[in-house]
């Protein structure tokens, strides 16, 4: 079974720009949430989404958004992207909700923002 | 403030050695998860406790949750190069009113040869 794909890998912005990351859960796998990862913050929890409705949410402020589709793929965008918001984007998708049994993480985006 | 203080959260140790790291909170989890993130991966579960008290062993990995479900400890003998990488304890249970998974900030461990 392949594992969570996220994509892309590597993202350099600027700030002000806005950015959309994708995230395809393991096959089978209904809940996806989504998490950023600092050198000072550790991993913070943002949102998590099951059956196409976010379910859960994280202390980001608004301009952190997501979604998920049908088939339980989950984007997350990040509008008038701030300095501070050069991190680790990870998902992790689980089977049902709540999503606090076994998260299955993928490898996570890269963002830098300049 | 973190909800989950892990400890301590850098470690370098020669390899042969013990060690252990702590996940400590005061509240109560209804499961308590160890993962394993390695250099450009995502966290990889090595273990879930769920019942006061419980021990698991991976290996020469040792978990414990402790008895009132508020703490945890990892314990590795005889560390290998293969140990390095970051540990994270996550904690599940009611949160604010909904069920989530907080993480501790991380043990950063390195093994030396």
């Amino acid at each position: 079974k392949a594992g969570v794909t996220q994509t892309p890998r590597y993202l350099i912005k600027t700030r002000g720009q806005q950015v959309t990351l994708s995230c395809s859960p393991i096959s089978g796998h209904r809940s996806v949430s989504w998490y950023q990862q600092t050198p000072g913050q550790g991993l913070q929890f943002l949102f998590e989404y099951f059956s196409e409705t976010q379910r859960n949410k994280g202390n980001f402020p608004g301009r952190f958004s997501g979604r998920q589709f049908s088939n339980s793929r989950s984007e997350m965008n990040v509008s008038t992207l701030e300095l501070g918001d050069s991190a680790l984007y990870l998902c992790a998708s689980s089977l049902e909700w709540p999503g606090t049994d076994t998260q299955y993480f993928g490898p996570g985006t890269r963002l830098t923002v300049l | 403030t973190q909800l989950l203080e892990q400890s301590p959260q850098f470690l370098s140790i020669q390899e042969g050695e013990n060690l252990t790291v702590y996940c400590n909170s005061s509240s109560v989890f209804s499961s308590l998860q160890w993962y394993r993130q390695e250099p450009g991966e995502g966290p990889v579960l090595l273990v879930t406790v769920v019942t006061g008290g419980e021990v698991k062993k991976l290996k020469r990995l040792t978990f414990q949750f402790g008895d009132a479900r508020k703490d945890s400890s990892l314990h590795i003998t005889a560390a290998q190069t293969g140990d390095t990488g970051l540990y994270l304890c996550a904690g599940a249970g009611s949160i604010q009113g909904a069920q989530k998974l907080v993480f501790g900030q991380g043990t950063r461990l390195t093994i030396n040869p």
